[in-house]
């Protein structure tokens, strides 16, 4: 059982927006403001695109957004493409009481 | 460019041993800490261990009760962890990655296969 809880799966038609939450406790995700975004295509690494809640590494397009409400992050990709088609996993800082990183449980993104 | 390249996974019977190792480039290895993450067939990723730039502050989750033990070379680029008492449940792809501070990881390596089976 991950600590953070994603949805298994979200879809999208291509153009659309689709959104991805997080869900965590006041003791890890809700604590800080360190959330993570991991995009994986299969068969390859993850791939850091989003970190500290907001904030996209140099040559993330634009179209990948996240934020943070209390417990629960969400990552937004809008004008949704083919090659969006991944498995996503959130992270977070998992507090003091924890070890210091913890991953959601990953969410299939399909692209209809 | 910067480049993370794992070696050392192979198949190992149950109560095997294992040395994993990370070699990079393209960036100051020595001022960087990094981390062991892995992800088991069809499943998602789980974080194992960290070592600081200086190995002077080293994490584990909890999970692996003292069985895997980080390290690393600064003088050689490298990454390592060692795994001992290994078990089914240990069968993983595993990767090394470059922390970039925050708790976020920017730069991974290919992984490396890890097969516990008698």
């Amino acid at each position: 059982q991950s600590a953070l809880t994603q949805p298994p799966s979200a879809s999208g038609s291509p153009g659309q927006s689709v959104a991805i939450s997080c869900t965590g406790t006041s003791s890890d995700l809700g604590g800080y403001n360190y959330v993570s975004w991991y995009q994986q295509h299969p068969g390859k690494a993850p791939k850091l695109i989003i970190y500290e809640v907001s904030k996209r590494p140099s040559g993330v397009p634009d179209r990948f957004s996240g934020s943070k409400s209390g417990n629960t992050a969400s990552l937004t990709v809008s004008g949704l493409q083919a090659e969006d088609e991944a498995d996503y996993y959130c992270s977070s800082y998992g507090g003091t009481n924890k070890f210091p990183w913890v991953f959601g449980g990953g969410t299939k993104l399909t692209v209809l | 460019e910067v480049q993370l390249v794992e070696s050392g996974g192979g198949l190992v019977q149950p109560g095997g041993s294992l040395r994993l190792s990370c070699a990079v480039s393209g960036f100051t290895f020595s001022s960087y800490g990094m981390n062991w993450v892995r992800q088991a067939p069809g499943k998602g990723l789980e974080w194992l261990s960290y070592i600081s730039s200086s190995s002077s502050t080293i994490y584990y989750a909890d999970s692996l009760k003292g069985r895997f033990t980080i390290s690393r070379d600064n003088a050689k680029n490298s990454l390592y962890l060692q795994m001992n008492s290994l078990r089914d449940d240990d069968t993983a792809v595993y990767y090394c990655a470059r922390d970039r501070g925050g708790y976020a990881s920017d730069t991974w390596g290919q992984g490396t296969m890890v097969t516990v089976s008698s």
